[in-house]
């Protein structure tokens, strides 16, 4: 059993370049998120889509969009990226809301 | 003041010992807390869960809350070189304990030493 899968696990990109992060789950949950690590800030929530049909915006969602193409997978992408987004995203997903969340092992992106 | 409050660390305890980690809140409407253990270039995993105020225990981890001191603790006997991770706290003022209103601690750094 996969779990959460996450690709690419690394990334490099320049100033202005768009990407796209997969995200996908084998577990039959309703509630996917996506979330980005940095160093002295803790995980802070970028979007969430609560069920299929349904996405909307956490704590820091400028500059990013997300798809929830199907119930298994829930992507997230960056447009033009800046220096700023360099980051480790995390996707999650939950069987409900208020489920515990179950995490991906992350894409580690650096914008130069 | 932050919402949530954890010291980084790093904490290097010898195998065998008690350790002991903490987090300061400011927002009394919390109401559900959790302790996440991420190990390195991994994604986090759920630990403990409890809600409002109480201890919980689970093989050699115990979680603890005090509303009244917005303080909660997690506890972990025998450590063993496995525990060696980053520990995250959160937290959700939700009625509901819904994941998408889940505040972050930092997280702090245990190394356990052979």
């Amino acid at each position: 059993n996969a779990g959460v899968t996450q690709t690419p696990k690394f990334q490099v990109l320049k100033t202005g370049q768009s990407m796209t992060l997969q995200c996908a789950q084998d577990m039959n949950h309703n509630s996917m998120y996506w979330y980005r690590q940095d160093p002295g800030m803790g995980l802070r929530l970028i979007y969430y889509s609560a069920s299929e049909g349904t996405t909307d915006k956490g704590e820091v969602p400028n500059g990013y969009n997300v798809s929830r193409l199907n119930k298994r997978e829930f992507s997230l992408r960056l447009e033009s990226a800046a220096p700023s987004q360099t980051s480790v995203y995390f996707c999650a997903s939950s069987a409900q809301q208020n489920s515990p969340l179950h995490f991906g092992n992350g894409t580690r992106l650096t914008v130069t | 003041q932050k919402e949530v409050e954890q010291d980084p660390g790093p904490l290097s305890v010898p195998e065998g010992a008690i350790v002991s980690l903490n987090c300061t809140y400011s927002n009394s409407a919390f109401q559900y807390f959790m302790w996440y253990r991420q190990y390195s270039r991994k994604g986090p995993e759920l630990l403990m869960y409890t809600y409002s105020s109480g201890n919980k225990e689970d093989g050699r981890f115990t979680a603890q809350v005090d509303k009244s001191s917005k303080y909660i603790s997690l506890f972990i006997r025998d450590s063993q070189p496995s525990d060696s991770a980053t520990y995250l706290c959160a937290m959700s003022e939700d009625s509901g304990g819904s994941n998408y209103k889940l505040t972050f601690g930092k997280g702090t750094l245990l190394t356990v030493n052979p």
